[in-house]
């Protein structure tokens, strides 16, 4: 059963804090993802990774850093927390090669206060 | 890079009745089309995808069809059922990209 883990389901934190999310998988894919989910706007990507130490900048990257130092681990940093950052984050991944299914994670709902 | 649209945003449907979400797609190149379903306060689970080599697939009472031509796909669920009701997201994805982009979602509701 593949699982996708997220380390917390819900974070209160502060503006300007500096506020790490992380995400393992026990699949052994290559692909992982962050995407940010807001009401109305669906699933944005920030950033992906498809492979240790390799990232790629997604659709709304600004404000954001990723980090893969271990192929089972991505971690989403938000430098400087603000308000419009609060929202629901979701991790995934997928195998690398051809159109595959992406498993996602149950999710972290983000409040910047 | 890829656009998907998708509508309604929100449909309320009887039990039994059939439903339909339509999406439309930006970047020809696309050529894999999954459907998720996310239920109140869960993750997003694949339900049914789609290659662009075929036109449509079914698989009970979810059906996925795909116009290349017009770039747009639709989910189908006939005979619908309280537990149908969820958030449904369209997705697309072509070789080019590593990632999926999403539609906006469609929140529907089976009345029972």
């Amino acid at each position: 059963d593949v699982k996708v883990t997220q380390s917390s389901r819900y974070l209160v934190k502060r503006t300007g804090e500096k506020v790490f999310l992380e995400c393992v998988q026990d699949m052994d894919h290559e692909n992982m993802f962050w995407y940010r989910q807001d009401p109305g706007l669906g699933l944005r990507l920030i950033y992906f990774s498809y492979d240790v130490k390799m990232k790629e900048k997604g659709d709304i990257p600004e404000g954001y850093s990723v980090s893969r130092e271990k192929k089972e681990r991505f971690s989403l940093i938000l430098e400087s927390a603000s308000t419009n950052q609060t929202s629901m984050y979701l991790c995934a991944s997928s195998f690398l090669g051809g159109n595959t299914e992406a498993f996602f994670g149950q999710g972290t709902r983000l409040t910047v206060v | 890079g890829e656009n998907v649209e998708q509508h309604p945003s929100t449909l309320s449907v009887q039990e039994g009745d059939s439903a339909v979400i339509k999406c439309t797609y930006s970047d020809s190149a696309s050529n894999y089309f999954p459907w998720y379903k996310q239920e109140l306060g869960k993750r997003p689970q694949l339900i049914i995808d789609i290659r662009s080599n075929v036109g449509e697939k079914k698989d009970q009472r979810i059906a996925v069809t795909l116009n290349k031509t017009a770039k747009h796909f639709s989910l189908h669920i006939t005979e619908t059922q309280p537990e149908d009701s969820a958030v449904y997201f369209c997705a697309a994805k072509g070789t080019g990209r590593r990632a999926l982009t999403f539609g906006s979602g469609t929140r529907l509701q089976v009345q029972p």
